[in-house]
């Protein structure tokens, strides 16, 4: 059964980044892309960008370009998200999400992030 | 690109619920449907338009016509009360979720 499991909440202050870690309990990790949405409290999902794990390339959303880093560590099977220059607007629950045959078949179960000074 | 969804719906029990999901990429890409229910991640309930996962029940169906996709709930049961989204991606692989709908059995 894959599982994929996030790391722990985060607060942070305005303008100071944050990495939320996503690892893959399966050693097929290159064969799906691993994508990344996050959903403020009481709003619905948005949806932030994708890596290939197998090759690294990503491709991200208009809102984040610039701000967002998708990486992994093919040897760990985790995938790793960086938001930098932090705002209160970023505060939400960040998912890490597989795409597989059926869409996307298996989610973490999500990391708080709370930007607050 | 943008998906445009119903705000809420409302149905009693038994009865057939449908939340609609508009955008002029869907006469191209294939739609997903996602469940959420509070404080819990999303389900996958319908993908590539109208394909049923794996136990999801079989009341669940999804129809595309043009640029419009419906997600058909039949004989609604408490349950099935929570926020559903649809997605979709561009041609560039690029997704976006519509803005959700919030699907209350009275």
């Amino acid at each position: 059964q894959v599982q994929l499991v996030q790391s722990g909440a985060e607060v942070k202050k305005p303008g100071a980044s944050v990495k939320v870690s996503c690892k893959a309990s399966e050693d097929t990790f290159t064969n799906y892309h691993i994508n990344w949405v996050r959903q403020a409290t009481g709003q619905g999902l948005e949806w932030m960008g994708w890596m290939n794990p197998n090759s690294g390339t990503t491709g991200y959303a208009k809102n984040f370009q610039g701000r967002v880093t998708m990486t992994r560590d093919t040897a760990t099977t985790t995938a790793y998200m960086e938001l930098s220059n932090l705002r209160s607007e970023d505060t939400a629950v960040y998912y890490c999400a597989r795409t597989g045959n059926s869409g996307y078949d298996y989610w973490g179960q999500g990391t708080l992030v709370n930007v607050s000074s | 690109y943008e998906l445009t969804q119903p705000p809420s719906v409302s149905v009693s029990p038994g009865q057939t619920a449908r939340i609609t999901c508009s955008g002029d990429a869907l006469a191209v890409q294939f739609v997903y449907w996602y469940q959420q229910k509070p404080g819990q991640a999303p389900v996958v309930v319908i993908y590539k338009d109208s394909e049923r996962p794996s136990g999801i029940p079989e009341r669940i169906s999804g129809s595309s016509s043009g640029t419009t996709v419906t997600l058909t709930i039949s004989g609604v049961q408490a349950e099935d009360e929570a926020d559903y989204y649809c997605q979709a991606s561009d041609s560039s692989g690029i997704w976006v979720f519509g803005g959700g709908t919030k699907l209350t059995v009275l």
